[in-house]
């Protein structure tokens, strides 16, 4: 998985509750990311960090929160306003210089009970 | 609008055979191309990338051809293997820096 780590590999979410994923790198990178998949699907942008204490909205931000404190970690938190939570969670991260590619970690999916 | 799409959802393959994965892009911006490997339940990989300076670029097994006159990406798998089955999609880096992935294209090889 290229020194990315998401935890946990499952995760199961109760109505009204707000649960966080993690993603941890020791990349060095400087930008990371929050992609969400659905089954046949192409990845969504769901937020940003180019760089620490700094974020941006993807396209698809509503009902989810991040934060960056750290520059190698940056945690998603799905809030109960995400009405259709279900879904695999990608992060990813770059070293942030421009065009480069993205290296993935192995995901975290998402249930609702 | 602008996407990213990939012309055939499902490609079987024989084993020992080459595989040939298609991606069709509509943005003339885009300078950076990228295909990636992705299991069942795990993230994506990264298979090889090109700049929009290039045609074709070579690695282990694997051609990514470009051809920007008809804005058309093509991933070649020189003879398949069992371990090549996966979903194959394509990315493209438009102007703002932030990849656009296709759905994805999978591959079944068959033994």
């Amino acid at each position: 998985d290229g020194g990315i780590t998401q935890s946990p590999k499952y995760l199961f979410r109760k109505e009204g509750q707000n649960v966080t994923l993690s993603c941890e790198q020791n990349l060095n990178h400087d930008a990371m990311y929050w992609y969400r998949q659905d089954p046949g699907q192409g990845l969504r942008l769901i937020y940003y960090s180019q760089i620490v204490n700094d974020f941006q909205k993807g396209d698809i931000a509503e009902g989810y929160s991040v934060s960056r404190e750290k520059k190698e970690s940056f945690p998603l938190t799905v809030t109960s306003a995400q009405k259709n939570p279900t879904a695999f969670y990608l992060c990813a991260s770059s070293p942030g210089q421009g065009s480069e590619a993205l290296f993935f970690g192995s995901g975290t999916q998402l249930s609702v009970l | 609008g602008e996407n990213v799409g990939l012309h055939l959802p499902t490609l079987s393959v024989q084993e020992g055979d080459n595989s040939i994965i298609n991606c069709a892009y509509s943005n003339s911006a885009s300078d950076y191309f990228i295909w990636y490997k992705q299991e069942s339940g795990k993230g994506p990989q990264f298979i090889i990338d090109i700049r929009s300076n290039m045609d074709k670029r070579q690695g282990q097994r694997v051609t990514v051809l470009l051809n920007k006159t008809v804005k058309h990406l093509s991933l070649q798998i020189a003879a398949t293997q069992p371990g090549d089955s996966a979903v194959y999609f394509c990315a493209e880096m438009r102007g703002n820096n932030r990849l656009a992935f296709g759905k994805g294209n999978q591959v079944v090889v068959i033994p």
